[in-house]
């Protein structure tokens, strides 16, 4: 079956623009996380989705990065007037949200955000 | 403040090598411990998932051990090929919630 997807792979933009970045999920899976990459570091947690609602966004830098899920299903992070800081690989997991220990997550391939 | 610790953060070995990697972590307080596998461009894979309460999990040629009241956990790999070239990551799971918290990574060189 398919896995989690994101788009664009790569987003080149300018220094205050707002980008919205886009992840489909597996098809069935409840919980979705967002996570933020810099060169030569580990993903570093944003945000974890729990069907519509933010279950937990204490990863959030600040206010100009937010989180959507409307329907349960896709979700579009969006970060407002970008910084140079904001350059990274942000990746999307999802998982299938039952509560069970095992619950693992599957990562799509990332969004490469690059703010000139 | 959770800190998960990977050394070294490269190796590189010839092809049919028994490795070790190793992951520390701060706070032995836990939900569980995963690897995962990145590979360039194509995001990351889960390979392993030790629960708090198990000592090791084994998947194929790949050996994952974990020791919580020292922080400590190794990813072993066994006969090591060049396909399994690629950084490997250790993530810790803090009690009672699916944040994960992630150390830089190893990247693995395996030579023909």
């Amino acid at each position: 079956g398919a896995g989690v997807s994101q788009t664009p792979s790569n987003k080149v933009t300018e220094k205050g623009k707002y980008v919205e970045l886009r992840c489909d999920p597996i098809s069935g899976h409840t919980a979705l996380y967002w996570y933020r990459q810099s060169l030569g570091q580990g993903p570093e947690f944003l945000i974890y989705f729990q069907g519509t609602g933010a279950a937990d966004d204490s990863g959030l830098p600040n206010d100009r990065f937010f989180a959507v899920r409307p329907e349960g299903s896709v979700s579009t992070l969006k970060i407002q007037r970008t910084e140079r800081g904001d350059s990274a690989v942000y990746l999307c997991a999802s998982s299938l949200g039952d509560g069970r220990t095992t619950d693992t997550q599957y990562f799509g391939p990332g969004t490469r955000l690059t703010v000139l | 403040k959770q800190e998960v610790t990977q050394i070294p953060a490269a190796l590189s070995v010839p092809e049919g090598e028994n490795l070790v990697l190793n992951c520390s972590f701060t706070d032995s307080a836990i939900y569980n411990l995963q690897w995962f596998r990145q590979d360039p461009g194509k995001g990351l894979t889960s390979l392993l998932l030790i629960q708090s309460s198990q000592r090791e999990q084994t998947s194929g040629r790949l050996n994952a051990s974990l020791d919580k009241s020292s922080g400590r956990s190794t990813l072993y790999i066994a006969a090591s090929q060049p396909g399994d070239s690629a950084t490997y990551l250790c993530a810790v799971s803090p009690d009672s919630n699916y944040q994960l918290i992630w150390g830089a990574g190893t990247k693995l060189i395996i030579k023909p």
